[in-house]
């Protein structure tokens, strides 16, 4: 019930696509969904986040859809870069803790 | 205003001595979490502390790790006797806030990658 199942593990893309991850969870006490994004050697960095009293978050090239009924959430990257190339996890907390997906390596293909 | 910063980034023990991990929280900030990130995996919670505090340590492995935030100075995350299965990317986190559930970005430091030989 504290798990965030992320789907795909990889994902390429060409440049110039969509990349879309997905994220599923069975805890209805989640009430906020960031998204991080992790360059190798790096520490996650928060990308965007959204409650689930809207359904939809846009900032610039990235989206998160929330589709409260069906408990998940996925994110969109529009006209992906070669520098979006990293690895994206979704969260969701839990108490003082955040409850991590697994991760999903997206790769952007010139 | 620096970021979380973490030392070492690197750090290289044989089986059975002591790690420290030290993290410094972002400027103002008074919460600081740690996580363990094996590879390819996402982050596990391992602690969250404030000042002289620890307020879950749920998920700490309950021998050979501790973990403490003083007064002044630095976090620390110590590991005893370390054991291979040891070795994987530490990371701390702060928050200025301990606000409602979730509202309160955790920004991350560049993390101590622990090989044990």
């Amino acid at each position: 019930q504290q798990q965030v199942k992320q789907s795909p593990q990889s994902l390429i893309v060409q440049k110039g696509g969509i990349s879309i991850i997905n994220c599923a969870y069975e805890n209805t006490a989640f009430d906020y969904f960031p998204w991080y994004q992790q360059f190798p050697g790096k520490g996650p960095a928060l990308l965007i986040a959204i409650r689930p009293d809207v359904s939809e978050k846009k900032e610039g090239r990235f989206t998160i859809s929330f589709n409260k009924s069906a408990k998940q959430f996925s994110l969109h990257i529009m006209d992906s870069q070669p520098g979006d190339s990293a690895t994206y996890f979704c969260a969701a907390p839990l108490s003082y803790q955040l409850i991590w997906g697994a991760g999903t390596k997206l790769i952007i293909k010139p | 205003n620096a970021g979380v910063m973490q030392n070492p980034r690197h750090l290289v023990r044989r089986r059975g001595q002591e790690a420290r991990l030290r993290c410094s929280p972002m400027k103002g900030h008074s919460h600081v979490y740690w996580y363990r990130q094996l590879p390819e995996e996402g982050l596990k919670f391992m602690v969250y502390l404030q000042k002289e505090n620890i307020i879950d340590e749920s998920g700490m492995p309950k021998e050979r790790f501790s973990a403490e935030f003083p007064k002044e100075g630095p976090s620390i995350l110590r590991i005893q006797q370390v054991v291979r299965g040891d070795s994987a990317a530490y990371f701390c986190a702060s928050s200025l806030n301990r606000g409602p559930i979730g509202t309160d970005t955790q920004y991350f430091g560049p993390g101590t990658r622990l090989t044990v030989l």
